[in-house]
């Protein structure tokens, strides 16, 4: 079965600072990855895929992820976050054939520090 | 356009009842799925409907349920309620499958007491 790992809980940074948060996942052909952000009291909002193609991709709110096939990762990253960036950020791993929806990983809280 | 609605947002029932969620998504989508969210267990998947067929199920038990009707609007059902069954419910909807975009709306809260 497809798993997906975040290793981080909770990750703080400042404002102006970069980011990345981490994703593994466990999946034997190429998976379609995502990633989501859930600011709190909301529903998730998709920040960008990944299904085939050119491995770094760009999202929304100037977040990009970069799908390294020979780690099985596809981490996210930021160049200067915003205080309006705190939140709670997932990855997830779609396998193929939507047998089994979305399985998301735990979560990574974000913290902007002033 | 308007984005996904899911009704009621807070609800607060009791051991041993049952609640009816509902979901309406985004005109023109066709499918619907439905995920548990939880600080122990993350987000799960329940099940997917399309075409007022569920097509794919969660590993859930048989006390969830849900339905699909012709105009794509879906509603999940929990009988015999559990203090386990406290979550954020959360409906996503897309146009084809779950590979498109899943836009998802802002959930049910449901408290058991």
């Amino acid at each position: 079965a497809q798993s997906v790992t975040q290793p981080d809980i909770h990750i703080t940074v400042s404002e102006g600072a970069s980011l990345e948060l981490r994703c593994n996942y466990s999946y034997g052909a190429t998976p379609y990855l995502f990633w989501y952000v859930q600011s709190p009291g909301q529903g998730l909002q998709l920040l960008l895929k990944y299904f085939s193609g050119d491995t770094l991709v760009q999202g929304i709110k100037g977040f990009e992820a970069e799908f390294k096939r020979s780690q099985s990762s596809f981490n996210l990253r930021k160049p200067s976050v915003h205080w309006s960036d705190a939140a709670e950020y997932f990855c997830a791993v779609e396998g193929g054939g939507g047998a089994d929806g979305l399985t998301f990983g735990k979560g990574t809280h974000l913290i902007i520090q002033p | 356009k308007a984005g996904v609605t899911q009704t009621p947002r807070y609800l607060i029932k009791t051991r041993g009842q049952q609640v009816t969620l509902s979901c309406s998504p985004i005109s023109g989508h066709r499918s619907v799925s439905w995920y548990q969210q939880t600080p122990g267990q993350g987000l799960q998947f329940l099940f997917e409907y399309f075409s007022e067929t569920q097509r794919n199920k969660g590993n859930f038990p048989g006390r969830f349920s849900g339905r699909q009707f012709s105009n794509s609007r879906s509603e999940m059902n929990v009988s015999t309620l559990e203090l386990g069954d406290s979550a954020l419910y959360l409906c996503a909807s897309s146009l084809e499958s779950s590979y498109n975009e899943q836009f998802f709306g802002p959930g049910t809260r449901l408290t058991v007491l």
